[in-house]
């Protein structure tokens, strides 16, 4: 089983719409998560880290399940210049080779 | 927020070349960087990873001796890909990251082999 997996998507949803993301690891271990965004043919760029309380920016809200070992990412008021790949982190801990990310959700938002 | 450079943005080489690229940490003291690899439509992969003054970890089928590590200094980190082929054409993105918390990307290096 792979450490993180993600749904690749596509996921195509009209401007203004909500989209929910999830990312499942397997390791309980683990202990920091993130989510970046990475347009094509950029690098990704952090978009938020993820906190055990959920935690909330704008129209981007992140949480944690631990008993579940899956992180989501909701997006509220889908806007195009949101159309990017999301990709989730998973840190398990300190040391090398405790960086895991997914493979990557593919959003598309269609005016 | 931290600020990470990769130079050269890209590169286009003849086969069988030596091909250097760096990745520094310009505002913080980056104790890991890390190199990943990126194919066309596919997801980052982890080729190894960089501490200061140390050897770096290589994950697993990267090969050691084709993709040299060096990490001379706590903002510089060197890959070099030597005597690249045209299968090594990919975009090379480092990260840097001051405690393995966030990782802050550069902007990636896109090596073309003819």
């Amino acid at each position: 089983r792979k450490e993180v997996e993600q749904d690749p998507g596509p996921f195509n949803v009209p401007e203004g719409a909500t989209v929910a993301f999830n990312c499942t690891y397997s390791n309980s271990a683990s202990q920091s998560f993130f989510w970046y965004r990475q347009d094509c043919r950029k690098e990704p760029k952090l978009l938020m880290s993820v906190y055990s309380s959920g935690n909330e920016d704008g129209r981007f809200t992140a949480q944690l399940n631990r008993a579940s070992q899956y992180i989501s990412l909701l997006i509220r008021d889908s806007k195009l210049s949101d159309s990017a790949t999301y990709l989730c982190v998973v840190i398990r801990g300190t040391g090398a080779n405790n960086l895991f990310f997914g493979t990557g959700t593919r959003l598309t938002v269609i005016p | 927020g931290a600020v990470v450079s990769q130079h050269p943005s890209w590169v286009i080489c003849k086969s069988g070349t030596s091909v250097k690229i760096e990745c520094r940490s310009l505002d913080f003291q980056a104790t890991t960087m890390f190199w990943y690899r990126q194919f066309p439509k596919q997801s980052l992969m982890l080729m190894a990873t960089s501490n200061e003054g140390s050897k770096a970890t290589y994950e697993q089928g990267v090969e050691k001796d084709k993709f040299l590590i060096n990490h001379a200094s706590l903002t510089l980190s060197t890959l070099t890909v030597t005597s690249a082929h045209p299968e090594d054409s990919s975009f090379y993105i480092c990260s840097a990251s001051r405690d393995l918390g966030t990782q802050y990307f550069g902007p990636g290096t896109r090596l073309l082999v003819l």
